[in-house]
């Protein structure tokens, strides 16, 4: 079956840099594209970007344009974002999500990842 | 003004059916677009339940039950999502979404009560 499994909680202080993962199992990673998604606290969803896996094509959110990076490895089958400059603003869960290519249909998300900016 | 507006919050009662709305901002006409429609339980990720383009082009999400539904209402330019027998495991926020401008965007949710 399909498995996301991302890394864990992650503390961080004004102005750092966060990286999370997503481990992709259960499938051809190449065939699927992945998005991150995020989710402050009692908030709605807001996409960050999407990356395809099998050509490491990216496009971000006007949003996080300069400050995300999304990247893979395909040997391990593991996505990555990273997210820098961070502020307290970016305190949230993030979420990675797999799509067949220039689709919507997030079929499967990872269990979320809490990310905590804070001094 | 937001690109896709949902109400925040809506009842229902269970058996009932709910229609939940997503209307896409004046300008943006809502017949060219598939819209996707998902849900959230506390503590867990969204889940996919299907996508809606017209009753010729649509896709449900695996395992979703077809009490889910998906349409349109082209005079209020909103895609909507009925959910028919409602039950009490269908209280979850749900969230419509669509690619506009060349990215991925999401409705700020309805909170999706049944008692």
């Amino acid at each position: 079956q399909v498995q996301l499994v991302q890394s864990g909680a992650e503390v961080k202080k004004p102005g750092a840099s966060v990286k999370v993962s997503c481990k992709a199992s259960g499938y051809t990673f190449t065939s699927y594209d992945i998005n991150w998604v995020r989710q402050a606290t009692g908030q709605g969803l807001e996409w960050m970007g999407w990356m395809s896996a099998n050509s490491g094509n990216t496009g971000y959110s006007q949003k996080f344009q300069g400050r995300v990076t999304m990247t893979r490895d395909t040997s391990t089958s593991t996505a990555y974002m990273e997210l820098s400059s961070l502020r307290s603003e970016d305190t949230a869960v993030y979420y990675c999500a797999v799509n067949p290519p220039r689709s919507g249909d997030f079929d499967y998300w990872g269990q979320g990842t809490l990310v905590t900016v804070s001094s | 003004q937001a690109v896709l507006t949902q109400p925040s919050s809506l009842s229902a009662s269970p058996g009932t059916s709910a229609s939940l709305t997503c209307t896409l901002r004046s300008g943006i006409n809502v017949g060219t677009y598939n819209i996707y429609w998902y849900q959230q339980k506390p503590g867990s990720p969204p889940q996919y339940l299907l996508r809606y383009k017209s009753d010729s082009d649509k896709k449900q999400g695996s395992g979703v039950p077809s009490r889910f539904s998906g349409s349109k209402d082209a005079s209020a330019n909103a895609g909507i999502l009925l959910i028919s027998g409602l039950q009490s495991e269908d209280e979850a926020d749900y969230y419509c979404m669509m690619w506009y401008s060349s990215a991925w965007v999401f409705g700020g949710g309805t909170k999706l009560t049944v008692l």
